[in-house]
Order: C-alpha cells, then sequence, then structure tokens
C-alpha cells in the first residue's frame, strides 16, 4: 500500500488567514493525489483532483498543487464554513488516504 | 442531481455477517464504478472495494478474503457483505461512486453514511 502522511494533523487559524496543509506519498503517484473536506457526521466531500483541478461548485479560494511524492492544499481566505478536517487521497493504486487535518477556528 | 441513499443493520455480533445496500437514484448508472469506504477514529478512511455496472469487482487486498460486493441493475442498487466481522470492522460505511471514463479513483459523491457497531 502507498502510505499518506499529512500534516499538520489540526491546526488553528482565523477567518481571513491563509492555510496550506500538507501531504506526502511513500512513492511517486505522479498526480494522481484528491483532497476531500469532512464535516461533522457528514459524508467527505470532492474539493480537488488531479492533485490541481478544482471540482464543479468548490469556490475558487481552494487551490491545490504538487505532483510525485509532495502536495499541498491551500486555502486563500479562510471563510467560516471551511472549519472541517481535510483529507488527501492517491488513486495510483489501490486508494489510500492521509489521516485528516482538522482545521479549527482560532 | 444524484442522491446515494443507504441502509443496513447496525449492530452484529462477532463472526456474523455485516450487509449493507446503496441505492441510486438520478444520474447514469452505468457510467460510474460504485465503492464501499469505511471511516474508523483508529484508521481513518479505508476503501473496500467497487463494483461495476458489469458485476466487475474489484477489492482491497487487505480485506479481499471477507469482501463480496454485488450489483442489481434492474433497482439501480449495489451491496457490501463483509463475513467473519470483529470489533475491528465497527466504523461508519460510507457507499460512493467514481466516473469511470477516468483512470483515477476520484469519489465524487457519497452515501449519507451507516454506523455499524460488533459488539458481543
Amino acid at each position: 500500500d502507498i502510505q499518506m502522511t499529512q500534516s499538520p494533523s489540526s491546526l488553528s487559524a482565523s477567518v481571513g488567514d491563509r492555510v496550506t496543509i500538507t501531504c506526502r506519498a511513500s512513492q511517486s503517484i505522479n498526480s494522481y493525489l484528491n483532497w476531500y473536506q469532512q464535516k461533522p457526521g457528514k459524508a467527505p466531500k470532492l474539493l480537488i483532483f488531479d492533485a490541481s483541478t478544482l471540482q464543479s461548485g468548490v469556490p475558487s479560494r481552494f487551490s491545490g498543487s504538487g505532483s510525485g511524492t509532495d502536495f499541498t492544499l491551500t486555502i486563500s481566505s479562510l471563510q467560516p464554513e471551511d472549519f472541517a478536517t481535510y483529507y488527501c487521497q492517491q488513486s495510483y493504486t489501490t486508494p489510500t488516504f492521509g489521516q485528516g487535518t482538522k482545521l479549527e477556528i482560532k | 442531481q444524484v442522491q446515494l441513499q443507504q441502509w443496513g443493520a447496525g449492530l452484529l455480533k462477532p463472526s456474523e455477517t455485516l450487509s449493507l445496500t446503496c441505492a441510486v437514484y438520478g444520474g447514469s448508472f452505468s457510467d460510474y464504478s460504485w465503492s464501499w469506504i469505511r471511516q474508523t477514529p483508529g484508521k481513518g478512511l479505508e476503501w473496500i472495494g467497487e463494483v461495476l455496472h458489469s458485476g466487475t469487482t474489484n477489492y482491497n487486498p487487505s480485506l479481499k478474503s471477507r469482501v463480496s460486493i454485488s450489483v442489481d441493475t434492474s433497482k439501480n442498487q449495489f451491496s457490501l457483505n463483509l463475513s467473519s466481522v470483529t470489533a475491528a470492522d465497527t466504523a461508519v460505511y460510507y457507499c460512493a461512486r467514481r466516473p469511470i471514463r477516468y483512470f483515477d479513483f476520484r469519489f465524487e459523491d457519497w452515501g449519507q453514511g451507516t454506523l455499524v457497531t460488533v459488539s458481543s
């Protein structure tokens, strides 16, 4: 299995802040990297696929970058509805997910 | 607008078989692959396997010996069976879909989740 490691595990930030979450794969996955947002009691929601392509309907303040083993998710200006847990997921082989990054209000 | 609605038994005893079903409302059934994914506090999100419209399946090797996923195209439904459950199978189980026209596994839509608890 390809292991996905996210950092940080948790993050405190304020509305309007710019935040970056990192995801590292245990081997190269080209650009087969997706990002999800999950709110308590809800299913994950696809935000970004292919490392940098925004899913339809997702606000443009979300962006993704990276290839190979290192990837980032950036939220350019945090909004109140963005406080949630974020997961990366590789789809190069049998899908595996990162452990999540919980984004909390400072 | 697609909707995935899932159901199944929420409380099982060790050694029993977990059975869940997901019904798909709206959208094309044949243009997607249909997956089961589970989530635990300890292991996080884990892909269990998928089934295509044709009935072709693909399973996570870590669970393959205990998993069976089937499809009923007449009802636009697919089902998960997981045999010989233990407490480690306690999780929230989700159904999800990904478009088959792409190589990668991008899970675009998800069911609401079902909490399954395994306890004696």
